[in-house]
């Protein structure tokens, strides 16, 4: 049994620039949230994705989009990156909607310059 | 809105020292609370949980216990070892569908041998 994987582990981008990060949901599972973490600071809850549709939003911007595939892999795209945005990202799967454990993958470290 | 108050870090102790990091809660209803364990190099991992009241949650030798009378969910250890150096996040979950996970700051241990 595979877990949580996420691609690029590492990328820097140019503020205004669009970047896609990707997001492999552990075997079974069917509910993918994405996380922001800031350096020093705990995860953020940005979007979570049930089923292929959204299903609850953190309180970030509409540049902030998702989406969720048939085999429940996820991408996560930020549009006009700005310096701020540059962090952690961290994508984690589970089964269902009701919370009982979120398994988390490694993240993706974004950098915009 | 929910929020999650730790205390401040970082923490440093000698191996076999006794550890406890303070964690309180804001939340609306009867939310269940975790403590997420991040190791270096690693994915966050879910340390413990507690789904109610005077729950307690336990596992590799750390517990805590849901008091909701003080909204709190204190991470305690009898003895510490260097293994256990690591950032620990105190998170929510509000009640229904919604696995929304809220942390707070996280703090980071480092024992010492």
């Amino acid at each position: 049994e595979t877990g949580v994987t996420q691609s690029p582990t590492h990328l820097i981008k140019t503020r205004g620039q669009q970047v896609t990060l990707r997001c492999s949901s552990q075997s079974g599972h069917n509910t993918v949230s994405w996380y922001q973490q800031a350096l020093g600071q705990g995860p953020q809850f940005i979007f979570q994705y049930y089923r292929e549709e959204e299903n609850g939003r953190g309180n970030f911007p509409p540049r902030f989009s998702g989406l969720q595939f048939p085999n429940y892999s996820s991408e996560l795209n930020v549009n006009a990156l700005e310096l701020d945005d540059s962090a952690l990202y961290l994508c984690a799967s589970s089964f269902g909607q009701d919370l009982y454990e979120q398994y988390f993958g490694p993240g993706t470290r974004l950098t915009v310059t | 809105g929910d929020s999650v108050t730790q205390m401040e870090g970082p923490v440093t102790l000698s191996e076999e020292a006794c550890l406890t990091i303070n964690c309180t809660y804001t939340a609306t209803g009867y939310p269940s609370l975790f403590w997420y364990v991040q190791y270096p190099g690693e994915g966050l991992q879910l340390l413990l949980k507690a789904t109610k009241a005077d729950d307690k949650g336990s596992n590799k030798g750390f517990e805590a216990t849901y008091r909701k009378e003080t909204t709190s969910f204190h991470l305690e250890k009898g003895s510490v070892q260097v293994s256990d150096s690591a950032v620990y996040f105190c998170a929510l979950s509000p009640t229904g569908a919604n696995s929304k996970l809220t942390f707070g700051k996280g703090i980071t241990l480092s024992v010492r041998p």
